[in-house]
């Protein structure tokens, strides 16, 4: 079954800089969704990448999903406190009956001021 | 444009009691899927319906059902509860299934005692 693995687990960074957050998958991703989650509550829907090489942008996060389509790479440029949070990858993994997707553990991001 | 509504936001239950979480997904969209949250497990994908009929189904016991209406609302079962059935639960809409970006709602937090 597939697997995604994110790294790194948790960082703590300072207001102001940049960081990135990266999600390899054991197999081929045919969609990589990136999520954020406060602590306990709902996940918000940041962006989906389905192309390899594709690359998506949303106020000052970036995600990209690489050619070989089996790793991404969530960047936050110049950082803010309500950056803070849970960030989830989350993969469809190909099958054909529907939607279901797997997730990696997180990568708890704190900003600290 | 509302989102995703799930309810009740929290629940307690006893071991063995069953329990209903119910879904109201975004107008217009027809895929209802449900996932799982702990600690220890991370999220993990129940099942998901489509044009009220069930299209996936994760690793979980029959303990677990589910169902979706007409109006694409959703509910879900767990019969004889148990301790280890405290979790987030959340729901996801989409509006295919498949492929398409995934919204979630806020959760149900199901606490079994």
């Amino acid at each position: 079954s597939q697997e995604l693995e994110q790294s790194p687990q948790s960082l703590i960074v300072q207001e102001g800089k940049n960081l990135t957050i990266n999600c390899t998958s054991s197999k081929t991703l045919y969609g990589l969704y990136w999520y954020k989650q406060k602590y306990g509550e709902g996940l918000i829907f940041l962006m989906m990448l389905q192309k390899g090489g594709e690359e998506k942008s949303h106020e000052k996060i970036t995600a990209k999903l690489d050619e070989k389509k089996q790793q991404s790479s969530l960047h936050i440029t110049a950082s803010q406190p309500s950056h803070a949070g849970i960030y989830l990858c989350g993969a469809d993994g190909g099958n054909q009956a529907g939607t279901a997707l797997i997730f990696g553990k997180g990568t708890t991001l704190s900003v600290s001021s | 444009k509302a989102g995703v509504t799930q309810t009740p936001r929290y629940l307690i239950k006893t071991r063995g009691q069953q329990v209903t979480l119910s879904c109201s997904p975004i107008s217009g969209h027809r895929s209802v899927s449900w996932y799982q949250q702990t600690p220890g497990q991370g999220l993990q994908f129940l099942f998901e319906y489509f044009s009220e009929t069930q299209r996936n189904k994760g690793n979980f016991p029959g303990r677990f059902s589910g169902r979706q209406f007409s109006n694409s609302r959703s509910e879900m079962n767990v019969s004889t509860l148990e301790l280890g059935d405290s979790a987030l639960y959340l729901c996801a809409s989409s509006p295919l299934t498949g492929g398409t970006e995934a919204f979630f709602g806020q959760g149900t937090r199901l606490t079994v005692v």
